[in-house]
């Protein structure tokens, strides 16, 4: 089976642009999660989505949205990008949403903002 | 909030030594999680091994071993006969409401 996918694998964008990140969950996974790791950091929860609805928001600012379709994929929004969001981008993947539920994580998206 | 703190920035170890990676966190749920994701050169996360709070006894998953201290909020990881492909790098993680929070890793090295 494949696992989570994310496209692209890497972006270059300026500041003040738009970016969309996309993210394919392991079949029969309803649950999508989003983090941000920034270099030398942990990642940081930024979004959850269980069943198309958004079930947690980190401590981001309203610049960062999300979507789930309904084909369980999903994209990350984020709007008038600032050198600050220069960071990977991990997309992970779960069968439910609770806490203990195992969450597989994709290999990344890596923004680099200019 | 809970916070995930890990004291070690960089560990090495001599293959087939064992190595023992520390972590504490803070919390005031009584129901949680608690992880420890490996992060290769590759960046693929990957699960190592999982521990529920309400459960005393220490999780094992082949040559990974943790010691679950809940009183002590402290939750470390032994890596038993270290191999090479232990490098990398190596994240807490405590898992409650739907996220998970990590803390920021420590950097493991083999040395052959």
């Amino acid at each position: 089976d494949a696992g989570v996918t994310q496209s692209p694998t890497h972006l270059i964008k300026t500041r003040g642009q738009h970016v969309t990140l996309r993210c394919s969950p392991i079949s029969g996974h309803k649950s999508v999660s989003w983090y941000q790791q920034v270099l030398g950091q942990g990642p940081q929860f930024i979004f959850q989505y269980y069943e198309k609805e958004e079930r947690g928001r980190g401590n981001f600012p309203d610049r960062f949205s999300a979507r789930q379709f309904p084909n369980y994929s999903s994209e990350l929004n984020v709007n008038a990008l600032l050198l600050g969001d220069s960071a990977l981008y991990l997309c992970a993947s779960s069968f439910q949403w609770g806490p203990g539920d195992e969450q597989y994580f994709g290999p990344g998206t890596r923004l680099t903002v200019t | 909030a809970q916070t995930v703190t890990q004291s070690q920035p960089e560990m090495s170890v001599q293959e087939a030594e064992t190595v023992t990676l520390s972590c504490t966190y803070d919390t005031s749920e009584s129901d949680y999680y608690l992880f420890w994701y490996k992060q290769p050169p590759s960046r693929q996360m990957i699960l190592v091994i999982r521990q529920e709070a309400y459960k005393q006894q220490n999780a094992t998953e082949n040559r990974f071993s943790v010691n679950f201290q809940k009183a002590a909020k402290s939750f470390s990881l032994k890596i038993s006969d270290s191999q090479l492909g232990d490098a990398a790098m190596y994240f807490c993680a405590y898992g409650a409401a739907r996220q998970l929070t990590f803390g920021s890793g420590t950097q493991l090295t083999v040395l052959p």
